[in-house]
């Protein structure tokens, strides 16, 4: 089935520095939604982008979808020890109720 | 509000032992999932029900089971509780048709020894 991967696994940052993560799917995704996930929380829903190209604003956040739709990124701009957390991708799988999600990027902000 | 509600929170089980997880959601949502994540592995599907009356089979579905109960309700059982289920599980729920975005339970923190 669909896979999406997503990388890097993990990534270390000064506060104040950006940071981005990438999502790759080997097929045409019709959307990509993304999820944060707070340590010892539950993934909480960021954003779906749908559009070929489509680029997405929340605040220091920044959420693209690639022209072919395999793949996005999401930039953080400035980052604050509250971007602490685990950011999943998720593409639609099979008939589109359900999702595939990435393994994840996992950040660690240090003061 | 109270969104999608996960019970128990917490539960540790003996090798063998059965179990049933609970989810509710009152946001009058059609589909609902079963999740698991371990360490490095994101979250994978168990099963879902994309509509009341209907259930299909995920990505890791061998050793558990489901029942939608009602359009509200959507069960997860262990029959015969391993070591290799001790995980985390997380409900979620998602609103009409295809795409839609998933709102997610607090999980369930589950060993089995």
């Amino acid at each position: 089935g669909q896979q999406v991967m997503q990388i890097p696994q993990y990534q270390h940052v000064q506060e104040g520095e950006d940071f981005t993560t990438y999502c790759n799917s080997s097929t045409t995704l019709s959307n990509i939604q993304w999820y944060k996930q707070r340590p010892g929380g539950h993934p909480v829903f960021l954003i779906q982008l749908v559009k070929s190209g489509e680029v997405k604003k929340q605040k220091r956040l920044t959420f693209q979808f690639g022209e072919a739709k395999k793949n996005s990124s999401l930039h953080i701009t400035a980052t604050q020890t509250t971007d602490v957390g685990t950011y999943f991708c998720a593409g639609p799988k099979g008939s589109g109720y359900a999702l595939n999600f990435g393994k994840g990027t996992s950040l660690l902000v240090t003061p | 509000n109270a969104g999608v509600t996960q019970t128990p929170k917490f539960q540790v089980l003996k090798t063998g032992q059965s179990m049933t997880l609970q989810c509710a959601q009152d946001m009058n949502h059609n589909s609902m999932y079963w999740y698991r994540q371990d360490p490095g592995m994101g979250l994978r599907l168990i099963y879902y029900s994309a509509s009341e009356g209907t259930t299909d089979k995920g990505e890791v579905p061998n050793g558990y089971n489901v029942s939608r109960l009602n359009k509200r309700e959507f069960s997860l059982r262990l029959e015969s509780a391993a070591p290799s289920q001790t995980s985390v599980y997380f409900c979620a729920s998602s609103g009409t048709g295809v795409n839609q975005p998933q709102h997610f339970g607090d999980g369930t923190r589950l060993s089995i020894l």
